[in-house]
This record gives C-alpha cells, structure tokens and sequence, in this order.
C-alpha cells in the first residue's frame, strides 16, 4: 500500500543546531507540503512543491526550507533552530489539481532545549 | 489569518449519539474538506464538498455546506467510542493551499 512517512517520529535537539526532517511519499503525488501543528493554531503550512525543482513558502516559511530533488522526498531544514519551533511537523502530499485530499504522514514531534 | 474556525472547540457526547460540529470561513472558497485526527497520528481525509454542493453523505458523516453563510456542518450519526479524535475543517480557493481551523475535541463516552 502507497503511504507517507515522516523520520524521526521524536527529535529534542539544542537551540542553534541546524535539524532536518525527512518526508518520504510512495504515492507518486506530484504536491507536498509541510505544516507544523500547535495547539490553538490548527495547522499553519510551512513550505510546498508541487513537482520536483519547485518550492514555495507558506504561511509560517521563516527560520526553514526545502528541496525537492525528487518525486518522494521533501526534506525539511530548520537552519538554526529556535524555542518556538518547538512543534509537531506533519507532512502530506496530494495529486496535483485543486482540492484534491492530502495525505498526511504521522508526524514528528520536535523539541528544540 | 486562519479561514475556517471550528466551533465548537471541545464537544462530550455518549456513545450512540450523533455529534454536530460546524466550521465557518471568512472568503469564498473553491472547496472543504474534512479530516478526522485520532491522538499522535496525522490527519485522515474524511469528506470533500463542492462549492457547488449543498449536501454530501459518506457512512455515518453528513457533511452540508452553505455558502451564502460561510459556513459548514458534519454530523457523525450513531457515534462510537473510536470516532473520539479531533476534527478539522480545511478551505482552498484558486490560487491558494488549503487552510485548516484549530479543529473540535470530540470525546464519545461508552
């Protein structure tokens, strides 16, 4: 069955420390997101792609970024990390078109001391 | 700026009750979806409603959907103990990413 993993499910890591975490999707959609989710806040998106090569901001970009190389990747960078990044990040991927479901993976949940 | 603002926030029902939670939104939209969210997991898609829908049924989910009011309702009817999760309503319009709400706590007492 096609699925989205995410990698690692629980990160602590220390504020200033550049961090990655992986997103990996065997649906072969060409849309990915990440969003992090914080209580009161619902889900904010974070970055996008929607084919390889292409990324976008989202509504919360500052302090990350993407690459797209590939179909099923979509890593994500914290560059330095901060406090308030301390978070649950959710990857999700969709096919491409409006409207269409997103697939979420199970998250990561990232603290950053 | 969130589009679609759950209410209400937390919801108890016993089992075997049908559960209301409604989402409003501030502009036009293309699409809302609904996702379900059980505890330490990602989001599972549950429904999908046109603009150009009023009503969608799916197992015990009705979703309806009112434009002229910005807003939106899913009722679960007949809810069982595992339908405790949280719930989210998400909007997208041409040109933008789906926006999701802060989402209702449903709890089913046994």
């Amino acid at each position: 069955d096609a699925e989205i993993t995410q990698s690692p499910r629980h990160k602590i890591t220390e504020t200033g420390r550049q961090v990655t975490l992986a997103c990996h999707q065997t649906w072969n959609h060409n849309n990915m997101f990440w969003y992090r989710q914080d209580l009161g806040h619902g889900l904010r998106l974070i970055h996008y792609s929607y084919g390889v090569q292409d990324t976008n901001k989202g509504e919360v970009s500052d302090g990350y970024s993407v690459s797209r190389s590939n179909t099923e990747d979509l890593p994500l960078t914290l560059e330095s990390a901060a406090s308030s990044q301390t978070s649950v990040y959710f990857c999700a991927s969709s096919p491409s078109g409006w409207g269409t479901p997103l697939h979420f993976g199970n998250g990561t949940r990232l603290t950053v001391t | 700026s969130q589009q679609g603002e759950e209410d209400p926030q937390a919801l108890s029902i016993q089992e075997g009750e049908n559960a209301t939670m409604n989402c409003s939104y501030k502009t036009s939209i293309n699409n809302l979806q609904w996702y379900r969210q059980n505890s330490g997991r990602g989001l599972v898609h549950l429904i999908l409603i046109r603009s150009n829908e009023r009503e969608k049924h799916s197992g015990r989910l009705r979703v309806t959907l009112d434009t002229s009011k910005k807003s939106s309702s899913l009722l679960i009817t007949a809810s069982r103990a595992a339908d405790t999760a949280s719930y989210f309503c998400a909007t997208d319009s041409y040109g933008q990413n789906f926006v999701f709400g802060p989402g209702t706590r449903l709890s089913v007492l046994p």
